[in-house]
């Protein structure tokens, strides 16, 4: 099946613990994307890539790193996770930047204490 | 910058009557428009794309719009039913990057029996 994989689905942590979200496509996608969602702000990008080992910032990178180190991986890092940074996050891939159409990980609740 | 703007945050209606669902943007050089569905819990999945090109798209019951001169886009449901209660959001992918996607905080659609 078709999918892309978050993993964990909930995770609360404490302030500066270092802790890392899995991203992983089946799919053979070259663009992968992380999104974070909070209440009456939609969606904002942090950080995408458009191939193996190219990334760039989206919307709002403070705080967050990320790699692409395979094509099927895009796992985002929060090296001190802050109470700010509780949310709920989306991976997501599609297949280049020709094909649009966003497929959307199940998300990620984080709570930072 | 983009602005995406969706009007109401949330809507109740009768199983079986139609609907549409509102999508505002503020600048009209975008390059494409994409409604998804989020139902509780999990990730968004696209329903519709329509290119800045074309000027509607339609899956089953589902028909969205696009007036770029106006900077607005509606999805339209026909028949509603209790299983279509989710939220609905619209993405704008911009012109002037088109590695960024502006998403709307989205229409909570509650679909009555």
């Amino acid at each position: 099946e078709a999918q892309v994989t978050q993993n964990p689905r909930y995770l609360i942590t404490v302030t500066g613990k270092k802790l890392t979200v899995t991203c992983s496509q089946n799919m053979n996608h070259e663009y992968m994307s992380w999104y974070r969602q909070d209440p009456g702000l939609g969606l904002r990008q942090i950080y995408y890539s458009m191939n193996v080992e190219v990334t760039d910032k989206g919307d709002v990178p403070e705080g967050y790193k990320v790699s692409r180190k395979e094509k099927r991986n895009f796992p985002l890092i929060l090296e001190s996770p802050s109470p700010n940074q509780t949310s709920l996050y989306f991976c997501a891939s599609s297949l280049n930047r020709a094909n649009e159409k966003l497929f959307f990980g199940s998300g990620t609740q984080l709570s930072v204490l | 910058k983009q602005e995406v703007t969706q009007i109401p945050a949330a809507l109740s209606v009768p199983e079986g009557e139609n609907l549409v669902l509102n999508c505002s943007f503020t600048d009209s050089a975008i390059y494409n428009l994409q409604w998804f569905r989020q139902d509780p819990g999990k990730g968004l999945t696209s329903l519709l794309l329509i290119q800045s090109s074309q000027r509607e798209q339609t899956s089953g019951r589902l028909n969205a719009s696009l007036d770029k001169s106006s900077g607005r886009s509606t999805l339209y449901i026909a028949a509603s039913q209790p299983g279509d209660s989710a939220t609905y959001l619209c993405a704008v992918k911009t012109q002037e990057n088109n590695n960024d996607m502006r998403f709307g905080a989205g229409t909570r659609l509650t679909v009555k029996p």
